[in-house]
């Protein structure tokens, strides 16, 4: 069965702290895998995609990584502004799957 | 360029009503997803019309259905409304339907609550 799932459910770092938040994946035929970034009461916000395993995506303090079965959003010193929930999904032959998502508090 | 517009924003229904949401996407884009949020569950997809024609339907009830229109504006609608059917729900639209590397962009959803 295609299956999202992401580590850990939440997050809490200090300011500069950086950390790295996992989604792990079983999909028939994997299109490309997304991450979104949510911040309260908004939809997801496009991040990344990733296509191929070993590719790698970077956006200021964020950086993503992919491997056969899993993705990995590095975040390095973060910022209170980062704090949100952070969405994974994997695209299959006809289909989107979200994971749950990472709630990731920066404390200044 | 205008994003994903979603109406109403805010939504309270008694059980045994039913509600339509409304969903405008961006410029040009043909494939239009529903997805329903809750804390429990996250994103649950609901289906998704590409040119007027649903391509997949996530496993809800017939309560929940949808459609969509030449311009490529979307409704969703559910009847019979219950207290769990009380989420946040979005609206994504994309240029290419899933399964094509679609990148998705979302509504501000519509939140509606069942009392």
């Amino acid at each position: 069965e295609d299956q999202v799932t992401q580590s850990p459910e939440a997050l809490r770092l200090q300011e500069g702290e950086s950390s790295s938040l996992n989604c792990s994946y079983t999909v028939s035929g994997l299109r490309g895998l997304f991450w979104y970034r949510q911040d309260p009461g908004k939809g997801p916000e496009f991040l990344f995609t990733l296509y191929s395993a070993g590719e790698e995506k970077e956006k200021e303090r964020l950086k993503a990584t992919l491997t056969k079965k899993e993705s990995f959003l590095h975040i390095t010193a973060p910022k209170p502004e980062d704090s949100a929930t952070y969405l994974c999904a994997v695209e299959g032959y006809d289909k989107v799957i979200f994971g749950p998502g990472t709630s990731l508090s920066v404390i200044p | 360029k205008a994003g994903v517009t979603q109406t109403p924003r805010y939504l309270i229904k008694t059980r045994g009503q039913q509600v339509t949401l409304s969903c405008s996407p961006i410029s040009g884009h043909r494939s239009v997803s529903w997805y329903q949020q809750t804390p429990g569950q996250g994103l649950q997809f609901l289906f998704e019309y590409f040119s007027e024609t649903q391509r997949n339907k996530g496993n809800f009830p017939g309560r929940f259905s949808g459609r969509q229109f030449s311009n490529s504006r979307s409704e969703m609608n559910v009847s019979t409304l219950e207290l769990g059917d009380s989420a946040l729900y979005l609206c994504a639209s994309s240029l290419v339907p899933q399964g094509v590397l679609s990148i998705q962009y979302f509504g501000a959803g519509t939140r509606l609550s069942v009392l």
